[in-house]
């Protein structure tokens, strides 16, 4: 089964710094990879998928990057500000799903973007 | 505006009793999802359908069952049989092509507390 990990679960940066978020997945076969954010007590928006034939995307000061062959994807958050502060999700589709097209989802990093 | 719609924001009920969570989409997405999320552990799949009048199991799906009548909503109803109901519950859908689904979309979540 997909087990999906994210480190640090915890990281607080000072506002304008440049970070990176990290998404490790113990099986490289998959469909594709998406990033969420999460707010307190809020829903998941998407922030970037990633199909599994993509190196990266981009929208914004966000950019994820995906290594299949090293199970990895990172989230990089370039001049960081206050409203960033955020949990951060990175969920999985396996190539060959056995429950029928899920994702596998990390438990996220709590992301504090201090002024 | 397209998009998920939950309601309750917040249900409270007693032990014992049942209690269905409503989810509606606008988005013309043919597979719909639940997801329970608990603090600190990543999203758990508990139901999913691809397609009217078809629906799967999850991970988790013992003390639920749902329904999806229509394509727009998909309930799920939390039964006296599920030992630990109180949660926090995410419904999501995708579109559905070829048997794959794509980018997944969120509600903004139903808070369930069972005393």
């Amino acid at each position: 089964k997909q087990e999906v990990t994210q480190i640090p679960a915890a990281l607080s940066v000072p506002e304008g710094e440049n970070l990176v978020l990290n998404c490790s997945f113990t099986d490289s076969a998959i469909y594709n990879l998406q990033w969420f954010r999460q707010d307190p007590g809020k829903g998941l928006t998407s922030l970037l998928l990633i199909q599994s034939s993509q190196r990266e995307q981009t929208s914004g000061r966000l950019n994820a990057s995906l290594d299949k062959s090293s199970g990895r994807s990172t989230l990089y958050i370039a001049a960081s500000q206050p409203g960033d502060s955020a949990t951060y999700l990175c969920a999985v589709r396996p190539l060959m799903p056995n429950t029928g097209n899920q994702f596998y989802f990390g438990t996220g990093t709590s992301l504090t973007v201090i002024p | 505006d397209g998009g998920i719609t939950q309601s309750p924001k917040y249900l409270f009920r007693k032990e014992g009793q049942n209690v269905t969570l409503s989810c509606e989409q606008n988005l013309n997405h043919d597979a719909m999802y639940w997801y329970r999320q608990d603090p600190g552990q990543g999203l758990r799949l508990i139901y999913y359908s691809q397609i009217v009048n078809d629906f799967q199991k999850g991970d988790i799906a013992e003390g639920y069952s749902v329904s999806r009548e229509k394509k727009e909503s998909f309930p799920l109803t939390v039964t006296s049989a599920q030992k630990n109901p109180t949660a926090f519950y995410l419904c999501a859908s995708s579109i559905s092509a070829g048997g794959r689904s794509y980018e997944q979309y969120f509600g903004p979540g139903t808070r369930l507390t069972v005393t």
